[in-house]
């Protein structure tokens, strides 16, 4: 089997710090990609930011970096210097080839909420 | 810009009346997925298309259909809709995977109302 846990619901967060967006996940095969999506209260699906279970390095993309711990099988999103429109819910998700190279298996989500 | 586009953007109809959305890429991607998302839920995938190829999740009720005529587009059919299938429902897309997981790209999604 494969599961994502966010155990954050909600979050509240004062503008222009710093937030971690905690996943842990479980899975069986040593080959699997993790995703964090951002979905704005509008309902789209953003893709964020992507790490490989091979991947050396954590990756990063402008304010979003993932804090990847493989031996603890976690991948938590840090989003540096928050701003208002950060504000929305967060999904992460692994795909991996036991449950179909496409197929996302997401958390169950955490509602961020950025504070003036 | 390459996008994934969802119409309409708001859908309402009568329990039982049958209902279709639509999806379009101009991503050129082989594969598209269609979602259910609740209110407060993750999105569940429902079915993709690999290509032409058709790929049913166990769960998914007969009441829901698709058809993909050709790459670009892909339509969703709910035969006949009942209030628990009222939801958001999203499409995405994705490549083939080329050495490394590729992500999918979502639509704005298709927020369905049952009266």
């Amino acid at each position: 089997a494969q599961k994502i846990t966010q155990t954050q619901p909600g979050m509240f967060v004062q503008e222009k710090e710093a937030v971690t967006l905690d996943c842990t996940y479980d899975t069986s095969d040593p080959s699997y990609g993790l995703f964090w999506y951002k979905q704005p209260s509008s309902g789209e699906m953003i893709f964020l930011i992507y790490q490989g279970s091979y991947d050396q390095q954590n990756a990063t993309e402008g304010r979003y970096s993932l804090n990847f711990q493989k031996a603890r099988k976690s991948a938590n999103l840090v989003i540096s210097a928050s701003q208002l429109g950060d504000s929305a819910m967060y999904f992460c998700a692994i795909v991996n080839p036991n449950f179909g190279n496409e197929k996302l298996t997401f958390g169950t989500g955490t509602r961020l909420t950025i504070i003036p | 810009d390459a996008m994934v586009i969802q119409n309409p953007r708001y859908q309402v109809t009568q329990f039982g009346k049958p209902v279709t959305l639509s999806c379009s890429q101009t991503l050129n991607h082989n594969v598209m997925y269609w979602y259910q998302q609740k209110s407060s839920q993750a999105p569940k995938l429902l079915f993709h298309y690999y290509d032409k190829d058709f790929n049913n999740e166990a769960d998914t009720p007969d009441n829901f259909q698709s058809r993909r005529p050709n790459t670009s587009f892909c339509f969703l059919d709910i035969r006949s809709p009942g209030l628990g299938d009222a939801a958001m429902y999203l499409c995405a897309t994705s490549r083939d995977r080329q050495g490394t997981y590729q992500p999918q790209h979502f639509g704005d999604g298709t927020r369905l109302s049952i009266l």
